[in-house]
């Protein structure tokens, strides 16, 4: 299967913040690559598809990018609700599997 | 609107079994491919399993394959896994949810609310 590696683990910010989260894949991916931000308790919402699609309904302060191996998703100005866990996900066809990054927590500094 | 309930999570012993059930309403539950994915506790995201529209096709993790298996019955807009030889690291919380896209590209636009499966003695 394809492994995917999130970087940071943990991000430390304030409101206002810009911040960026990696996520690379262990092979190409070419775009099939998707975000989700989970908050506690709660299931995690499609934020972006295809590397840089943003689902319908999340702001535009979201935006994804990247191809083959790495890629960002990038929140330009963080506000009190962005504060989540954040995950990858690979659905490429080179695995019959579609696998995760191991999170991203997003916290108030 | 899209809804996705779970239901059948529970405490079970270790070697036992349990089914889940995902009962699906607000879309054509027929077109779509579907999902389990589970969340152990403090955990990330891992997919366990997914069947095609028609249940023809199912993919398994290899954590699971042999023990459990992926089912749906399309005329009763439901989605089940059928867990067998639970393990402690079965633990999770269990999503349902519907894989979007074609051609072996399937991401996920709707998740289930979840629902706790926990294996102890």
């Amino acid at each position: 299967d394809i492994q995917m590696t999130q970087s940071p683990s943990t991000l430390s910010a304030s409101v206002g913040d810009r911040v960026t989260i990696t996520c690379r894949a262990s092979q190409s991916i070419d775009i099939w690559l998707a975000w989700y931000q989970q908050k506690p308790g709660r299931a995690p919402k499609l934020l972006i598809y295809k590397a840089s699609s943003l689902e319908y309904g999340v702001p535009s302060r979201f935006r994804g990018s990247g191809s083959g191996t790495e890629f960002t998703l990038t929140i330009s100005s963080l506000q009190p609700d962005d504060f989540a866990t954040y995950y990858c996900q690979q659905y490429s066809t080179y695995s019959p599997m579609y696998t995760f990054g191991q999170g991203t927590k997003l916290e108030i500094k | 609107q899209v809804q996705l309930v779970e239901s059948g999570g529970g405490l079970v012993k270790p070697g036992g079994s349990q089914r889940l059930s995902c009962a699906v309403s607000g879309f054509t539950f027929g077109d779509y491919y579907m999902s389990w994915i589970r969340q152990a506790p403090g955990k990330g995201l891992e997919c366990v399993s997914y069947i095609s529209n028609i249940g023809n096709t199912r993919y398994y993790a290899d954590s699971v394959k042999g023990r459990f298996t992926i089912s749906r019955d399309n005329s009763e807009n439901s989605l089940f896994l059928q867990m067998d030889s639970l393990r402690a690291d079965d633990t999770a919380v269990y999503y349902c949810a519907r894989a979007y896209g074609d051609h072996g590209l399937y991401y996920f636009d709707f998740w289930g609310q979840g629902t706790q499966v926990t294996v102890s003695s």
